[in-house]
């Protein structure tokens, strides 16, 4: 079973459209976030949610909404789709809090690109 | 504001050999360090972890060092194998980032047969 998983695994469309990347997870996390890696490789967190509710969101454009029906689920929406947003978008999860052991399981990535 | 860097963009390395991955952090609040392995077309998926009590933990082949004066942290594979080559990200996180972990931009590591 896929602990994180996200759908599609790769989407291509024309700028200016709208899109949609869903993510589920079944571990039982109460948390749940978006991380970007663009082309330099970078990393970088965009969203968390925890129970649902947004507790992190980094200097991300507001076309980028997230939605979290319920604390297995962290869907990201894209508004009006430009070149930059090319990149994988990768959501993942962990138990809520800092400890340590505490430890992120990401999905496979969804490959965005926009022409 | 990058604040975990891994300065090598790649690696090669002889199979058999030992693989040293480097990674630097600038906040002195993260204590606790994670390393994560990345095939193409996967994501990344968790390899071993330290937390700031401790400068040594070791799986199997994998050893991970921590040198919190020099804000510094390591991953030794021995021996490497062609199986070890992927994209290895290190990650920090602590008591004042919440649930945040920070990423580093990784090092490909090929290990040549």
């Amino acid at each position: 079973d896929t602990a994180v998983s996200q759908t599609p695994k790769y989407l291509v469309t024309q700028m200016g459209n709208d899109k949609s990347i869903k993510c589920e997870q079944n571990l039982g996390h109460d948390t749940m976030y978006w991380y970007k890696q663009d082309s330099k490789k970078f990393l970088k967190i965009m969203f968390s949610y925890n129970n649902k509710e947004l507790i992190i969101n980094e200097t991300v454009p507001n076309r980028f909404s997230p939605k979290s029906p319920d604390k297995a689920h962290l869907n990201l929406h894209i508004n009006s789709l430009e070149l930059g947003d090319s990149a994988v978008y990768f959501c993942a999860s962990s138990q809520t809090g800092f400890f340590s052991g505490n430890t992120i399981y990401f999905g496979e990535g969804s490959w965005l690109t926009v022409v | 504001d990058q604040q975990v860097k891994q300065n090598s963009p790649s690696l090669s390395v002889q199979e058999g050999r030992i693989s040293i991955l480097n990674c630097d952090y600038t906040n002195s609040m993260f204590d606790y360090f994670l390393w994560y392995k990345k095939y193409p077309a996967e994501g990344p998926t968790f390899l071993i972890s330290i937390s700031s009590i401790k400068d040594k933990n070791e799986d199997g082949r994998f050893t991970v060092f921590l040198n919190k004066s020099a804000k510094h942290l390591s991953l030794h594979i021995v021996p490497s194998q062609p199986g070890d080559s992927a994209v290895y990200f290190c990650a920090a996180s602590g008591a004042n980032t919440g649930n945040q972990f920070y990423f580093g931009t990784g090092t490909s590591l090929t290990v040549i047969p």
